[in-house]
């Protein structure tokens, strides 16, 4: 089941803009964590954000948590065509598996 | 490196015949995972392990098994294979408890029943 829906879907933007991508999220949540995928690849994990943290940065993210909106964004800064891929969040209630996003799919044209 | 491995990367097989898709980590992770990733349904858990021998269901395991005799090895079987299983399977371990900071995945085995 799917926990969270990201928004937006899709978002095509120049190679050093910012992109903002936004997870809205249902239950209560231990933690929230944005994975990034390229195309038919792995997931990789970009960062984690525990419940009771407002925001965290790690280089070029930055990631805000609201518990009260259940709602969570993603920021990358300057992006680069190598950012191009499908990012998702996922959230983490007790230890036992993750509820992914719906995905947003970044397009950063040179 | 720090890594999950999975084997095969692509497997196309016919109904009914049985096979293993195995996962293996090497960074001491007492979790790990199997997930599947289809258009529209996104990525849903099939089974989970906390600890060795210890193995727990999914959200979608009907048709799948699972063993962890190891640490490091989590494989994922299908013991008749059937073509809804079609699909793109994750393998992904981490550790547990206050060491958690999130998940490490394969790459991923892109499988075809037909």
């Amino acid at each position: 089941s799917q926990q969270g829906e990201e928004d937006p879907q899709a978002l095509s933007i120049q190679e050093g803009e910012n992109a903002t991508m936004n997870c809205s999220y249902k239950t209560s949540i231990n933690n929230l964590q944005w994975y990034r995928q390229n195309s038919g690849r792995g997931l990789v994990h970009l960062i984690l954000i525990r419940s009771n943290e407002r925001e965290k940065h790690s280089g070029r993210l930055r990631v805000t948590l609201d518990t009260s909106k259940k709602s969570s964004s993603l920021l990358i800064t300057a992006s680069r065509a190598a950012d191009t891929a499908s990012y998702f969040c996922a959230t983490e209630k007790g230890f036992q598996k993750l509820v992914f996003g719906t995905g947003t799919r970044l397009l950063v044209s040179p | 490196e720090a890594q999950v491995t999975q084997n095969p990367r692509y497997l196309i097989t016919v109904t009914g015949k049985k096979l293993t898709v195995t996962c293996s980590q090497n960074m001491n992770h007492e979790y790990m995972s199997w997930y599947r990733q289809d258009p529209g349904l996104g990525l849903r858990q099939i089974y989970y392990s906390m600890n060795v021998e210890v193995t727990d269901k999914g959200d979608v395991p009907e048709g799948y098994k699972v063993s962890r005799k190891e640490k490091r090895n989590f494989p994922l079987i299908l013991e008749s294979p059937s073509p809804n299983q079609t699909s793109l399977y994750f393998c992904a371990s981490s550790f547990a408890g206050t060491g958690h900071h999130g998940y490490t995945f394969g790459s991923g085995t892109r499988l075809t029943v037909v």
